[in-house]
């Protein structure tokens, strides 16, 4: 069984579009993430829920939007898409205190033409 | 702020090589340390972490010392085959989040 599961794995979009990402974990992990990798392999945090309850907005677009419909789940809505937006998005999530390291998804593969 | 550096790749050497790849970080309190490892065309995989000072993390054959005189968190490995071909990241967790270094490309030929 998947323990963080993203979908799509890959997304090819035009400029302007809409789309969005699932994220779901079975883990039971309170905790979930959005991280953004770039083409040089240069991950950063995006967001973070703690319970359903955004916790991490590290200055991000507006354009970008997070949603959490229960404590399993984050999805991530992207409006209006640009050309650089085209990246790797990994999902993560982690259980308890610092000390736990992170449970990632496989990614989604994001290309806007 | 947080923040983590470490050594710039790729790094290229023949399998059964010793491997160091270096990490140093700064960070505010005791922060957890990682090394996390991307395949090719996969997510990120928890390699080994340490928690505290004097901690040694340990995984297929990696290690890594939590050294808080010298703020670092080196990874080694005594013999490399050519499946470790990777890109590795070492990170910290503070404040509910990871921070994580720019990664090192390992390229091990056989």
């Amino acid at each position: 069984d998947t323990a963080v599961s993203q979908t799509p794995k890959y997304l090819v979009t035009q400029m302007g579009n809409d789309k969005s990402i699932k994220c779901e974990q079975n883990l039971g992990h309170d905790t979930m993430y959005w991280y953004k990798q770039d083409s040089k392999k240069f991950l950063k945090i995006m967001f973070s829920y703690n319970n359903k309850e955004l916790i991490i907005n590290e200055t991000v677009p507006n354009r970008f939007s997070p949603k959490s419909p229960d404590k399993a789940h984050l999805n991530l809505h992207i409006n209006s898409l640009e050309l650089g937006d085209s990246a790797v998005y990994f999902c993560a999530s982690r259980a308890g205190q610092d000390a736990y390291g992170y449970t990632f998804g496989s990614g989604t593969r994001l290309t806007v033409v | 702020g947080n923040s983590v550096t470490q050594m710039e790749g790729p790094v290229t050497l023949s399998e059964e090589a010793f491997l160091t790849i270096n990490c140093t970080y700064t960070a505010t309190g005791y922060p957890s340390l990682f090394w996390y490892v991307q395949y090719p065309g996969e997510g990120l995989q928890l390699l080994l972490k340490a928690t505290k000072a004097d901690d040694k993390g340990s995984n297929k054959g990696f290690e890594a010392t939590y050294r808080k005189e010298t703020t670092s968190f080196h990874l080694e490995k005594g013999s490399v085959q050519v499946s470790d071909s990777a890109v590795y990241f070492c990170a910290l967790n503070r404040d509910d989040k990871i921070i994580f270094g720019k990664g090192t490309r390992l390229h091990i030929l056989p």
